[in-house]
């Protein structure tokens, strides 16, 4: 069974530029997580998706950051503008249902630096 | 917000000893999971425990839960240098309306060193 898959898995940019991530969750899985964790931290969930959906975003900095789901499966995470403090790595999860008792599976996160 | 909280924030051991870490939490769970994470990579699963479990084991781990003190344990028994790594816990808690919005909050994690 294919995993996660994330891309890209490393990116360098300036401050006030803009930078997309990629995700294509587990075959099936119909929610779909991104999760920013900065170095030293544990993940902090940025927006949940179930299905094309999003049910909690509550966490994600609307100012600059947005993410989609349009067809239910794949996703992007779009940073526009970036910060100095957007470095981090940013993790993308999927889980089969929505209810817990189904692990998370966790993709290799893409690795962002902003200078 | 931070759920769950690792303890020791750092353990170091010799290759064959065994590594307990602790991890407490503030709200009733679902269930509560550990990840590992290797330096440059994902959170690898590694076990879930319900909440209406007290422990469970897989290979050579062991998980407690506790959940009249909102609390669990990892332990890892014969240690071996491959297991330095990053390890978090995680709660999984389901919202009261829909019951399907659940998701991991996770703590700030326990840095693992197993010296050869």
């Amino acid at each position: 069974e294919a995993g996660v898959a994330q891309s890209p898995r490393y990116k360098i940019i300036e401050k006030r530029q803009s930078v997309a991530f990629w995700c294509n969750p587990i075959s099936g899985h119909a929610t779909l997580y991104w999760y920013q964790q900065i170095l030293g931290q544990g993940p902090k969930l940025l927006i949940q998706f179930q299905n094309n959906g999003v049910v909690d975003d509550s966490q994600l900095p609307k100012d600059r950051f947005s993410a989609e789901r349009l067809k239910g499966v794949d996703s992007t995470l779009k940073i526009q503008p970036a910060k100095l403090e957007d470095s981090a790595v940013y993790l993308c999860a999927s889980r089969e249902g929505g209810n817990s008792g189904n692990t998370i599976y966790f993709g290799e996160g893409s690795w962002l630096t902003v200078v | 917000s931070q759920q769950g909280e690792e303890d020791p924030q750092a353990l170091s051991i010799q290759e064959g000893e065994n590594a307990t870490m602790n991890c407490s939490y503030k709200t009733s769970i679902n269930n509560l999971q550990w990840y590992r994470q290797n330096s440059g990579r994902g959170l690898v699963h590694l076990i879930l425990i319900r909440s209406n479990e007290r422990e469970k084991h897989s290979g050579r781990l062991r998980v407690t839960l506790d959940t009249s003190k909102k609390s669990s344990s990892l332990l890892i028994t014969a240690s071996r240098a491959a297991d330095t790594a990053s390890y978090f816990c995680a709660t999984d808690i389901d919202t009261i309306y829909t019951g399907a919005n659940s998701k991991l909050t996770f703590g700030k994690g326990i840095t693992l060193s197993v010296r050869p």
